[in-house]
């Protein structure tokens, strides 16, 4: 039971054009969303997030959309840039609290291409 | 760099043979995670930690065991490696008041 998918297994744009990258999720507890960036051969880095109670934040050339009602939420990005190029995972948290302490659901990934 | 350090980087080892990957973390967080990374699931949460000696399963612990005897080592072992746990695994650290992860460099282990 995937609680975060992200259905599109790749994109290809190009350079100084917008992405756009997609994530759906399930679970109606997530309270926080989550963009990760990852290179070949390294660790995942933190991106952007959004809280479930607002529906948009962004962070330079990077905006995150949140849609609660169709449990739908992307990553803009604008323009991009060929190191851009990398996966990137969608991840929601079901809080903080309790016997959440903090865990984070991926998606799937995606890898982005970026053309000069 | 959020100060973890995870080894080994790499590792080969045979099939039924215990492994031990270490997370090192050099910020005295409290929450430390244990994730694995397999293409077409993105990463999926092994075990976790909150506190010394205070550990929980994730949704893939089938196979794995973890140790947490002091705040910055967080150990996860393979008690008898099977192919199907060759994957890259990635150690993570959540400062108390973060809602955002961070990541070590991963493991990359073959089981042959």
């Amino acid at each position: 039971d995937q609680q975060v998918k992200q259905n599109s297994p790749s994109l290809s744009v190009q350079e100084g054009r917008i992405s756009i990258l997609n994530c759906d999720y399930t679970n109606s507890m997530f309270d926080y969303f989550l963009w990760y960036k990852k290179y070949p051969a390294e660790g995942p880095t933190f991106l952007i997030s959004i809280s479930s109670i607002k529906d948009k934040n962004e962070d330079g050339r990077f905006t995150v959309f949140l849609n609660k009602s169709a449990k739908h939420l992307s990553l803009h990005i604008v323009p991009s840039q060929p190191g851009d190029s990398a996966v990137y995972f969608c991840a929601a948290r079901a809080g903080a609290g309790g016997t959440s302490y903090g865990k984070l659901t991926f998606g799937q990934g995606t890898i982005l291409t970026v053309h000069p | 760099d959020a100060g973890i350090t995870q080894s080994p980087r790499h590792k080969v080892t045979e099939t039924g043979t215990p492994v031990t990957l270490r997370c090192h973390q050099t910020e005295n967080h409290r929450y430390m995670y244990w994730y694995r990374q397999d293409p077409g699931h993105g990463l999926r949460l092994i075990h976790y930690s909150y506190g010394v000696k205070d550990t929980d399963k994730g949704e893939v612990s089938d196979g794995y065991s973890v140790s947490r005897s002091k705040t910055e080592d967080f150990l996860l072992t393979l008690e008898s490696a099977t192919s199907s746990q060759t994957s890259v695994y990635f150690c993570a650290i959540r400062p108390l008041l973060n809602t955002e992860a961070f990541f070590g460099q991963g493991t990359r282990l073959t089981v042959v």
